[in-house]
């Protein structure tokens, strides 16, 4: 039973560039929720996908956005990114209701330069 | 925002010794859970815990929660240089977003 992936491992941008972060979610699960964890901090709830949309969303700007796939695999995409972007993002699935473990990825360590 | 804040920030202790370290949070819950998290890494589930229970147990370790002072506690019994890692409450989950404290770093030395 595979868990939940994530690509890339690392990345390394540069400000003002656009990144694209991919998750795939653990076998059985539909919804799709994203995390930023800068260094020596909690994780961050950036938004949640479920049926394909944005169901929650946290208190991050419009350059963060994302998309949920018919697979449930999702997006995560970040615009004229800033140095403030590096950090850890981590995805997790869960079931959409009853159930509250939620399962986290590898993450992405992304490195604005 | 951070839900709350755990407690200590960090720990160090001897391999053989009981890790406890202790989580408070704001508001109102259904449940809170404890994750891992091994070198900035992925979370690793360990234990939740509803708001109607007062203690649970899996294996070394045993979490306890009491609500009337929006507290939870982690204690890892006989602890190993693996436990070393660090360690997150947080409240929500499932379709709720999860809301995290900053953590506590565990270093178990051998």
């Amino acid at each position: 039973d595979a868990g939940v992936t994530q690509s890339p491992t690392h990345l390394i941008k540069t400000r003002g560039q656009q990144v694209t972060l991919r998750c795939s979610p653990k076998s059985g699960h539909d919804t799709v929720s994203w995390y930023q964890q800068a260094l020596g901090q909690g994780p961050q709830f950036i938004f949640q996908y479920y049926e394909e949309e944005e169901r929650q969303r946290g208190n991050f700007p419009d350059r963060f956005s994302g998309h949920q796939f018919p697979n449930y695999s999702s997006e995560l995409n970040v615009n004229a990114l800033l140095l403030g972007d590096s950090a850890l993002y981590l995805c997790a699935s869960s079931f959409p209701s009853g159930v509250y473990e939620q399962f986290f990825g590898p993450g992405t360590r992304l490195t604005v330069l | 925002s951070q839900q709350g804040e755990e407690d200590p920030q960090a720990l160090s202790i001897q391999e053989g010794e009981n890790a406890t370290m202790n989580c408070s949070y704001k508001t109102s819950i259904n449940n809170l859970q404890w994750y891992r998290q091994n070198s900035g890494r992925g979370l690793v589930h360990l234990i939740l815990i509803r708001s109607n229970e007062r203690e649970k147990h899996s294996g070394r370790l045993r979490v306890t929660l009491d609500t009337s002072k929006k507290s939870s506690s982690l204690l890892i019994t006989a602890s190993r240089a693996a436990d070393t890692a660090s360690y997150f409450c947080a409240t929500g989950g499932g379709s709720e977003k999860l809301v995290f404290g900053k953590g506590t770093k565990l270093t178990v030395n051998p």
